[in-house]
């Protein structure tokens, strides 16, 4: 059975640095890009980018370039998210998804739980 | 960038109702959309890939429509465990876009 397991809640403050986890589990870790998803408070999905689990080669998208890093430790199946110089609206639920695909279509059928990250003096 | 416009962002309705809601792609994606069902507190779970196949396991009363630039997810019957918020994404292209979401409500 395939998980995804986030590390826990974090409250860290303003100029400080975040690293998330996402253990990986019931399927081949390099078989399958990982992507990153932002959740601010009441807000919607908004997409971060992914890493290259093959090559580990990572892609953000225009907002998250610069203070978040996508990195990835292949012998134990796990994608990390750091994100330094960190702001109140940072504040957000952090996931992590599994891209699955089929028939050269896309979709990301396996979340992890969620990781809240607080940012606050 | 593609941009995906969700319409309604929120509805309200009745056990049983049919729901649809709407989805329209900045360009033309073909059928590179997905759905995604969030409940209150929970991770989103895929629900239908590809526009139109519905994931296993899921209730055979969600369905997806759409190729080009509109899109549909119809929801016949609705159960009270399917009050949440629906999301579309585009997997045409990077970025990954999402739509803003449709919450659910009951009536």
């Amino acid at each position: 059975q395939v998980h995804l397991v986030q590390s826990g809640s974090e409250l860290k403050k303003p100029g400080a640095s975040v690293k998330i986890s996402c253990k990986t589990s019931g399927y081949t870790f390099t078989n399958y890009a990982v992507n990153w998803v932002r959740q601010a408070p009441g807000q919607g999905l908004e997409w971060m980018g992914w890493i290259n689990t093959n090559t580990g080669n990572p892609t953000y998208a225009q907002a998250f370039r610069g203070r978040f890093v996508f990195s990835m430790d292949t012998a134990v199946s796990t994608a990390y998210l750091q994100i330094s110089g960190l702001k109140a609206e940072d504040t957000a639920i952090f996931y992590c998804a599994r891209e699955g695909y089929s028939r050269g279509r896309y979709y990301f059928d396996q979340w992890g739980q969620g990781t809240l990250v607080t940012v606050s003096s | 960038d593609i941009q995906m416009t969700q319409s309604p962002s929120s509805l309200s309705a009745s056990v049983g109702d049919r729901v649809t809601i709407t989805c329209r792609a900045s360009q033309s994606i073909s059928d590179y959309v997905n759905w995604y069902q969030q409940r209150v507190g929970q991770a989103p779970q895929l629900i239908i890939h590809s526009a139109s196949n519905l994931l296993s396991g899921v209730p055979s009363r969600f369905s997806g429509s759409g190729s080009g630039t509109d899109f549909t997810l119809t929801v016949n019957g609705l159960q009270p465990e399917d009050f949440a918020t629906y999301y579309c994404q585009q997997t045409y292209s990077t970025p990954r876009t999402f739509g803003q979401g449709t919450k659910v409500e009951i009536k």
